[in-house]
């Protein structure tokens, strides 16, 4: 069974420009997670999915980042303009229903200068 | 406000000993933790986790632990190999929505 794919694995960009993360999630998980993990800390969640609709978006901060679900299965998440202190590892993780264990993809690694 | 911690930032474990990795939690509506491991450039892996209405569950040289009185639970590896070593997130879950809440991790070094 193929696990969670994320691309790009790396991205590098400067302050004020835009970035998009693309994950894809196992076949049949009807609930997708996206984590911020700054060095040093445990992931944090950002926003949860269940199908294509948004169950907990609370920690997200929406004037910058934006994530969508289309159709239920692959998701972007999005951040437009990119601030220095959103470096870090974005995680893309799917689990067949919620409150169900979660399979983490393998990240993109963010560097904004 | 940390609601997981993990107090130890790393461990070193001579191989074939046991590794105890520690976790203690405040929100006491918390009912499920897991224990993911986690390798450099790689997402974390789940490894074993434990409902709250139970006190200890074991899978091959894994064994968590819990003590609800105490808020605390404890990850056992019995014996330690080399390969072991990574970083290991405890994480636990409570409400409805079924969010992960993640302690800051443990870097568990095993020597040969």
């Amino acid at each position: 069974e193929a696990g969670v794919a994320q691309s790009p694995r790396y991205k590098i960009i400067e302050k004020r420009q835009s970035v998009a993360f693309w994950c894809n999630p196992i076949s049949g998980h009807a609930t997708l997670y996206w984590y911020q993990q700054i060095l040093g800390q445990g992931p944090k969640l950002l926003i949860q999915f269940q199908n294509n609709g948004v169950v907990d978006d609370s920690q997200l901060p929406k004037d910058r980042f934006s994530a969508e679900r289309l159709k239920g299965v692959d998701s972007t998440l999005k951040i437009q303009p990119a601030k220095l202190e959103d470096s870090a590892v974005y995680l893309c993780a799917s689990s067949p229903g919620h409150r169900e264990t979660q399979y983490f993809g393998p990240g993109t690694r963010l560097l904004v200068l | 406000d940390q609601q997981v911690k993990q107090n130890s930032p790393s461990l070193s474990v001579q191989e074939g000993r046991i590794s105890i990795l520690n976790c203690d939690y405040t929100n006491s509506m918390f009912d499920y933790f897991l224990w993911y491991k986690k390798y450099p450039a790689e997402g974390p892996t789940f490894l074993i986790s434990i409902s709250s209405i139970k006190d200890k569950n074991e899978d091959g040289r894994f064994t968590v632990f819990l003590n609800k009185s105490a808020k605390h639970l404890s990850l056992h590896i019995v014996p330690s190999q080399p390969g072991d070593s990574a970083v290991y997130f405890c994480a636990a879950i409570g409400g409805s929505q079924g969010n992960l809440i993640f302690g800051k991790g443990t870097k568990l070094s095993v020597k040969p």
